[in-house]
């Protein structure tokens, strides 16, 4: 079964500390995983996806297949990184997004 | 408007009755879908249209739910016989041809 997992509902850190927030997908085959972002008041908004293999607003993320994981990293967290993140997944045949449960992510100052 | 939007914004309704939740897409975009974003349960798919092809109805949790999608452009997700349980933000979501979603701001449906 298609799945994915975000184990951390919260997660709260000091501005400046390293973030990582975890994503492990369930997927039979090459998924595309992507990291969706929902600011305070705003709406649902692509952050990355990992074909791009790129750095958005300094996160990135790296796909593991060994470990089936897609974890967002950001060495230095800012307090406007508060929000909440959705890791999903969509395989090729379809075009549906498979979302986690959300990851909330809080940076204190 | 150059994004995707929905009416209404916040329905609150009592239990029992009917609501009509509406998404206008993205001009051009082929892909519409609703997710429905619970507390603690993240983000749950419900239905998929893609251009002309029958809708991908497989998330719609009972019969109460339907989904129309006329002319290709606007969709309307119904909720016959609401129940508290049905309380929710509706996301509605649009997509060209690629697989990159691009979101509404989503309606808040309360059930008394």
């Amino acid at each position: 079964a298609q799945r994915v997992t975000q184990p951390e509902k919260l997660l709260s850190v000091f501005k400046g500390a390293p973030v990582e927030l975890k994503c492990n997908y369930s997927y039979s085959g090459s998924p595309e995983l992507f990291w969706y972002v929902q600011y305070s008041r705003q709406r649902l908004q692509l952050l990355l996806r990992h074909i791009s293999r790129e750095s958005i607003k300094g996160f990135t993320a790296d796909l593991n297949k060994g470990e089936t994981s897609f974890h967002l990293k950001k060495p230095f967290a800012q307090e406007e990184d508060s929000a909440m993140y959705y890791c999903a997944l969509i395989s090729y045949n379809t075009d549906k997004l498979i979302f986690g449960t959300g990851t909330r992510l809080q940076v204190f100052p | 408007g150059a994004g995707v939007s929905q009416s209404p914004s916040n329905k609150v309704t009592e239990k029992g009755k009917d609501v009509e939740l509406r998404c206008d897409p993205i001009s051009g975009h082929t892909a519409l879908y609703w997710y429905r974003q619970s507390l603690g349960q993240g983000l749950e798919f419900l239905i998929y249209f893609q251009g002309n092809s029958a809708p991908d109805k497989s998330g719609l949790p009972s019969d109460r739910f339907s989904a129309e999608r006329t002319g290709g452009s606007v969709s309307t997700l119904t909720i016959q016989r609401t129940q508290q349980e049905d309380s929710a933000v509706y996301l509605c979501a649009s997509s060209p041809r690629t697989v990159h979603q691009f979101f509404g701001p989503g309606t808040r449906l309360t059930v008394l």
